[in-house]
């Protein structure tokens, strides 16, 4: 079965400082991984994903995500945080070549970002 | 802004009553999914139609059914309303069906339900 794990319920950051939002995942065969972002009172807004190719994928925002198959991780990370990117991230994932084609989230990790 | 509608944005309704959330996926996209976001449970997927017919099936119970029409829209009903119920339900869509795809699934901004 296909799972995702967030291990921080929360991550806290000064602004300036990187940051890394951590995510593993499991699935049978090859995976899809994808991040996603929610804003107060708002829906997901998609970041990155990474499907196959080079390991370091780059998003919207200034946002990056390193795949690391040995370890099935795929943490997302920003060199410089900002107080705006203080909302709710969810990292997901899909089996390639699974028999269904939606996603499987993760419980989220609250990232708070202090001035 | 995804292409993603949702109506209603919010909805209070009674227990044991019965509501339906409307979704228009972005232009283009075939496939439509529901997801409910709760406190205790996250995001949970709910059902996927592709083109019009029922895909997957994740844990929607008994009590909600979806259907897709022919122009593409979606509707998610939700009967014998319970307070547990009370929740942010989400519609998604992508392209195609995305089964052995990595195109994006985009999100609308929810529907929130409150059952009292």
């Amino acid at each position: 079965a296909q799972s995702v794990a967030q291990p921080e319920d929360q991550v806290n950051v000064a602004e300036g400082n990187p940051l890394t939002v951590k995510c593993t995942y499991s699935v049978s065969g090859n995976p899809y991984l994808f991040w996603y972002v929610q804003y107060p009172n708002r829906g997901l807004q998609f970041l990155l994903k990474y499907i196959t190719g080079d390991n370091l994928v780059k998003g919207s925002y200034g946002f990056e995500a390193e795949f690391n198959k040995s370890q099935t991780s795929f943490h997302l990370k920003k060199p410089s945080a900002l107080v705006s990117d203080s909302a709710l991230y969810f990292c997901a994932v899909r089996e390639a070549g699974g028999s269904q084609g939606n996603l499987i989230f993760g419980k989220g990790t609250k990232l708070s970002v202090k001035p | 802004d995804s292409g993603v509608t949702q109506t209603p944005k919010h909805l209070i309704t009674a227990t044991g009553q019965r509501v339906t959330l409307r979704c228009s996926p972005r232009s283009g996209d075939l496939s439509v999914y529901w997801y409910q976001q709760s406190l205790d449970q996250g995001l949970q997927f709910l059902i996927q139609y592709y083109n019009g017919e029922e895909r997957a099936k994740g844990n929607i119970l008994e009590r909600f059914s979806a259907q897709q029409f022919p122009d593409l829209h979606s509707e998610l009903n939700l009967s014998s309303l319970e307070l547990g119920d009370s929740a942010l339900y989400f519609c998604a869509s992508s392209v195609v069906d995305s089964v052995s795809s990595g195109n994006t699934i985009y999100f609308g901004e929810g529907s929130w339900l409150t059952v009292v």
